[in-house]
């Protein structure tokens, strides 16, 4: 079966530094993304793992710990457009290319 | 470049009145298609897939059926609504000739409300 954890939400001040984490049990691992997803509207990609580590990207860090079942998404210098949801997604081994989602974590940047 | 298309972008239909929805892609060439559907305050639900031209998997059992006419056309229907079936649609493509990774990129949605 799949089953996907991240916290439901999150509070952070303009500035700081959030760490959303998310864990995994699939069946099977073929990557883990990272998704955005404003109120209203559709997810837009983040970042992508498929090795162990962390993959940096502007203000945006990922971090993948395949042994460990274990993902982090970093957001640095937080801005008050960064409050929206943050999906986590496995693709598991198989066809189609498909991608089993966390229920997401809604973040909330407060001044 | 890629995009992709979704319509109606909003939708208020009756309990057992039909549905049909559309997504199109722009762009590439034979993409694998997907339906999502999410609840309000929910994670998103892999409804259904295509990797090809009339070929069709559902991941859930459920009212609803979808049908790939053409290499860039998914279509999601329901021959009678139910008012579980609420909720945002995304479309999603990925692969094709211009597949980045295996990441998928989203529609803007179809948000239904059944009444």
């Amino acid at each position: 079966g799949q089953n996907i954890d991240q916290p439901t939400e999150m509070t952070a001040t303009e500035g700081a530094i959030v760490q959303i984490n998310c864990t995994y049990q699939t069946s099977g691992f073929n990557g883990l993304f990272w998704y955005q997803q404003h109120a209203g509207e559709a997810p837009t990609f983040l970042s992508y793992n498929v090795l162990d580590g962390l993959e940096e990207k502007g203000r945006f860090s990922s971090f993948l710990s395949r042994s460990k079942g274990y993902s982090y998404l970093l957001l640095k210098e937080l801005q008050m457009k960064d409050s929206a949801s943050y999906l986590c997604a496995v693709t598991p081994t198989g066809g189609g290319n498909k991608l089993t989602f966390g229920t997401g974590t809604q973040l909330k940047v407060e001044l | 470049s890629q995009t992709i298309h979704q319509w109606p972008a909003t939708l208020v239909q009756p309990v057992g009145s039909p549905l049909s929805l559309e997504c199109t892609v722009e762009g590439t060439s034979n993409p694998n298609l997907y339906w999502y559907r999410q609840a309000a305050g929910r994670g998103l639900q892999l409804l259904f897939y295509s990797v090809g031209i009339g070929q069709i998997s559902s991941e859930v059992p459920q009212n609803l059926s979808a049908s790939r006419p053409q290499d860039r056309q998914f279509i999601l229907s329901s021959k009678k609504l139910l008012l579980s079936d609420s909720g945002f649609y995304l479309c999603a493509w990925s692969g094709g000739e211009a597949g980045i990774y295996n990441e998928q990129f989203f529609g803007p949605g179809t948000r239904l409300t059944v009444l």
